[in-house]
């Protein structure tokens, strides 16, 4: 069936960039997306990227595809504090793209 | 501004005594959607309404069930709830179009003692 994995934990510090890792394993994804979720809130959904692309860039946020390897990454720049968050990677496909798949989440904790 | 809003933020249940969550949206979205998110989990999908149609997850218990009177709202109704549905309940919504990007609401943490 689908699956989507991140890693449990990162830890950076201020003004580093922080490289967020995700794999899925359905070859039919048409859009992966990241969500961000603070302590006790909903998602906030950051970006989104279609399957036919292979990066977008949206201010601090760079999103790389490697359809390939079914490997999706996040990459924030000049991390800030205010980036600690768990950061869910999710896929929906052209099937049932009502239906997000979400990986189980990498907390980000920024170090001053 | 155009959202999506989760009522209680905190509930508190009795085992076994029936609870409603509701959830209204003023962005005008057909699909209304329903999240189960217990702690450090992802959010598991219990259903949805495209429209006025109910889709349910197959492994949703049938404890679960849902309402959806008009467009802006929609209820979850927990029957008989058990201990181990004390979760962050998640609402969203999406348009039936383009990306079907998904707007959350902030949750509703249910308590069950």
């Amino acid at each position: 069936g689908e699956d989507v994995e991140q890693s449990l934990f990162l830890s950076v510090r201020e003004g580093d960039s922080s490289v967020i890792n995700c794999t899925y394993t359905d070859s039919s994804s048409t859009y992966l997306y990241w969500y961000k979720q603070e302590p006790g809130a909903g998602l906030q959904l950051l970006t989104y990227i279609f399957s036919n692309m292979d990066m977008k860039q949206d201010q601090r946020l760079t999103v790389l595809l490697n359809k390939k390897d079914k490997h999706l990454s996040l990459r924030i720049a000049d991390t800030q504090t205010g980036d600690s968050a768990i950061y869910f990677c999710a896929e929906s496909n052209g099937d049932s793209s009502y239906k997000l798949i979400f990986g189980s989440g990498t907390r980000l904790l920024v170090r001053p | 501004d155009a959202m999506v809003i989760q009522n209680p933020r905190y509930q508190v249940t009795q085992f076994g005594k029936p609870v409603t969550l509701s959830c209204s949206q003023t962005l005008n979205h057909n699909v209304m959607y329903w999240y189960q998110q217990k702690s450090s989990q992802a959010p598991k999908l219990l259903f949805h309404y495209y429209d006025k149609d109910f889709n349910n997850e197959a492994d949703t218990p049938d404890n679960f069930q849902s309402r959806r009177p008009n467009t802006s709202f929609c209820f979850l109704d927990i029957r008989s709830p058990g201990l181990g549905d004390a979760a962050m309940y998640l609402c969203a919504t999406s348009r039936a179009a383009g990306n079907y990007e998904q707007y959350f609401g902030p949750g509703t943490r249910l308590t069950v003692t």
